[in-house]
């Protein structure tokens, strides 16, 4: 098991540029989570997927945030227009749900991203 | 407002040391509550949670928690610390009325000195 997988690893963007991040979740899972952390705001939830439908996007910037779960093999998290203030790790979990609840997350190492 | 709390930034103990790494919450209904730990550069791995019974749950690496109601807190517990668990913590709560996502506390960073 290779654990959730994310790509890149690094990303440096100009402003105004989009960015792409990948996740592949672990196989079997059926909720796909976003987080991002920085050292001003720490882990902030950003959107979630369960069975590749959109559940909460409720921490999404709404403007040039979007989140895709096209098929249970991956997810993508895109950001257009990516300004300073995006600069962060993207962090993306996936959970089998168990006991009833998405409280066993499984994540990735995450994405760091840099906005020039 | 739903919050977690972890009120050390930072805590500094001995290998072999017994550690407590705290952490309240602040809310309403049922909840879920984790612990996370994230090694430098790397992702989080999820340690244990508590959402209801025995209010003492085991972890991997020899971690336990304690859920208290009265308290608000569900703190996360070491007997013995090894150099290895030198790392960020992190303190989680996911309401029942919104299953899935996690509100974090800001992490405490345990130095454990060799």
């Amino acid at each position: 098991n290779a654990g959730v997988i994310q790509t890149p690893r690094h990303k440096v963007t100009g402003k105004g540029q989009e960015a792409t991040l990948w996740c592949e979740p672990i196989s079997g899972h059926s909720a796909v989570f976003w987080y991002r952390q920085t050292i001003v705001q720490g882990l902030e939830f950003l959107t979630y997927f369960r069975n590749q439908a959109p559940i909460d996007d409720s921490g999404m910037p709404k403007e040039r945030f979007s989140a895709q779960m096209p098929n249970q093999s991956h997810s993508t998290l895109k950001i257009q227009s990516t300004q300073p203030q995006d600069s962060a790790v993207y962090l993306c979990a996936s959970s089998p749900r168990t006991g009833g609840n998405y409280a066993e997350q499984f994540f990735g190492p995450g994405t760091r991203l840099t906005v020039l | 407002t739903q919050t977690v709390s972890q009120s050390d930034a930072h805590v500094t103990v001995f290998e072999g040391d017994s550690v407590e790494l705290r952490c309240n919450y602040s809310y309403g209904g049922s909840i879920y509550l984790s612990w996370y730990i994230q090694h430098h550069g790397r992702g989080l791995q999820f340690l244990l949670k508590y959402y209801s019974g025995n209010p003492v749950v085991q972890g991997v690496n020899g971690f336990e928690a304690e859920f208290s109601k009265s308290d608000s807190s569900f703190h996360l517990r070491k007997a013995s610390v090894h150099w290895s668990d030198s790392a960020v913590y992190f303190c989680a709560a996911s309401p029942g009325s919104a299953l899935g996502r996690l509100h974090f506390g800001a992490g405490t960073q345990l130095i454990v000195i060799p």
